[in-house]
């Protein structure tokens, strides 16, 4: 069965802080990992990674992968009370790219 | 670019009602739709996969004579929950890949929050 984990489950900061949101996974026929980020409503989509240690960057927000060691991680620099959010990994497999989803890291930044 | 569009955005009907959910891509075309579901403080569980034109793929332990899918044109999927009961109330999502290949990431919808009385 896939499966994908993410660390801390939750993380209250302050603002300007950086922090560090970690996603690992066991999945079979891997095609991609992908974070959003979820606040009221829906998903939004941040990134997608494919390949191996290739820096993916908008703004102050950062993501890496590590195909070899199993995990991903999201970076954020500069912290402010709008990246209060569920940030959610997700691996695709398969053809389809179906995705398996981690429970999400909730991320609380206050003044 | 790539707005998905779910229709209603959230559902109070009494027990034993069937509830048609709405998922359109906007602004591009999605062969492949997928429905999700939410728990409070839980994370999406993925229920089926949509594909245009042929039937959907559920995943293990969910009633396809329950949650019954369309995907009729390549901008557009519904979910039918039928005679829905209290304990299908939650939060529906769903997603619509670009076509072009697994190599471009879902958009979401807004989702589709439902009560079941």
């Amino acid at each position: 069965e896939d499966k994908v984990v993410q660390s801390p489950l939750s993380l209250v900061v302050h603002e300007g802080d950086t922090v560090t949101l970690n996603c690992s996974y066991e999945v079979t026929n891997f095609r991609s990992l992908l974070w959003y980020k979820q606040e009221k409503k829906a998903p939004t989509f941040l990134f997608m990674l494919t390949s191996s240690g290739i820096e993916k960057k908008s703004g102050r927000l950062s993501s890496i992968l590590d195909k070899k060691e199993l995990f991903s991680i999201l970076n954020i620099t500069a912290t402010q009370t709008g990246d209060s959010a569920i940030y959610l990994c997700a691996v695709g497999t398969g053809t389809a790219s179906k995705l398996t989803f981690g429970t999400g890291t909730r991320l609380q930044v206050t003044l | 670019g790539a707005v998905v569009s779910q229709h209603p955005s959230w559902v109070i009907c009494k027990s034993g009602t069937s509830v048609k959910i709405e998922c359109r891509s906007l602004d591009f075309q999605a062969t492949t739709m997928f429905w999700y579901r939410q728990f409070p403080k839980q994370s999406l569980m993925l229920m089926a996969t949509s594909n245009e034109g042929s039937k959907a793929t559920y995943e293990q332990g969910v009633e396809k004579d329950k949650f019954l899918i369309n995907h009729a044109s390549l901008t557009l999927s519904t979910l039918t929950v039928t005679s829905a009961h209290p304990e299908d109330s939650s939060f529906y999502i769903c997603s619509a890949q670009p076509t072009g290949g697994g190599n471009q990431p879902q958009h979401f919808g807004d989702g589709t929050r439902l009560s079941i009385l």
